[in-house]
């Protein structure tokens, strides 16, 4: 299995730019995320899938969009980039989101570091 | 709402000693909670988990027990090695996953 991957490792964009991160995962989970880390903040939920064609908000959606045709991927398309969105943008996974069981363990790709300039 | 709050860091330690990372959390009902670690250059990946109260995770010489009436899931280890220099998120989890900031380890030989 290649577990969750993520492309670009790298990008850098101009404001107002638009751009695709792409996610995928081969492990059949149904819930998948999007997250973003900045210095001093942790990682924050930006968006989230609990299945193939149901997807909402987390903490910190504005600028974002998301998508869910498949089971295996999970695009976040930045609409307009600005510099604010400057971050590192980790993808997750994991087979459920219930809590105290074996299964709510969530999986991370590898992360994009987005510039915006 | 549901929150992580843990220590800030850097924790600054040399080899073979004793660490603590302290972590408190705040939730309506029974998360399961989690240390996840990120080595540089690197996304997260689980160090250990817990589900209920008391349980003990353990993983790579690591341990943290689940104390719900001091609602804490403290990280420790009894002796680090220079390979544990890393940031260590705490985080819990309902219905959905919610990180604490972080805590930086450099362990120095």
């Amino acid at each position: 299995n290649a577990g969750v991957t993520q492309t670009p490792k790298f990008q850098v964009l101009k404001t107002g730019q638009s751009m695709t991160l792409q996610c995928a995962q081969d492990m059949n989970h149904e819930y998948m995320s999007w997250y973003r880390q900045d210095p001093g903040m942790g990682l924050r939920l930006i968006h989230y899938s609990v299945g193939a064609g149901i997807t909402d908000q987390g903490e910190v959606p504005n600028g974002y969009n998301v998508s869910r045709s498949t089971t295996e991927d999970f695009p976040l398309r930045l609409l307009s980039a600005a510099p604010s969105q400057t971050s590192v943008y980790f993808c997750a996974s994991s087979y459920s989101l219930a809590s105290g069981t074996s299964t709510d363990t969530q999986y991370f790709g590898p992360g994009t570091r987005l510039t915006v300039l | 709402g549901d929150s992580v709050t843990q220590m800030e860091g850097p924790v600054t330690l040399s080899e073979e000693a004793f660490l603590t990372i302290n972590c408190t959390y705040t939730a309506t009902g029974y998360p399961s909670l989690f240390w996840y670690v990120q080595y540089p250059g690197e996304g997260l990946q689980l160090l250990l988990k817990a589900t209920k109260a008391d349980d003990k995770g353990s993983n790579k010489g690591f341990e943290a027990t689940y104390r719900k009436e001091t609602t804490s899931f403290h990280l420790e280890k009894g002796s680090v090695q220079v390979s544990d220099s890393a940031v260590y998120f705490c985080a819990l989890s309902e219905d959905k996953l919610i990180f604490g900031t972080g805590t930086r380890l450099q362990v120095f030989p």
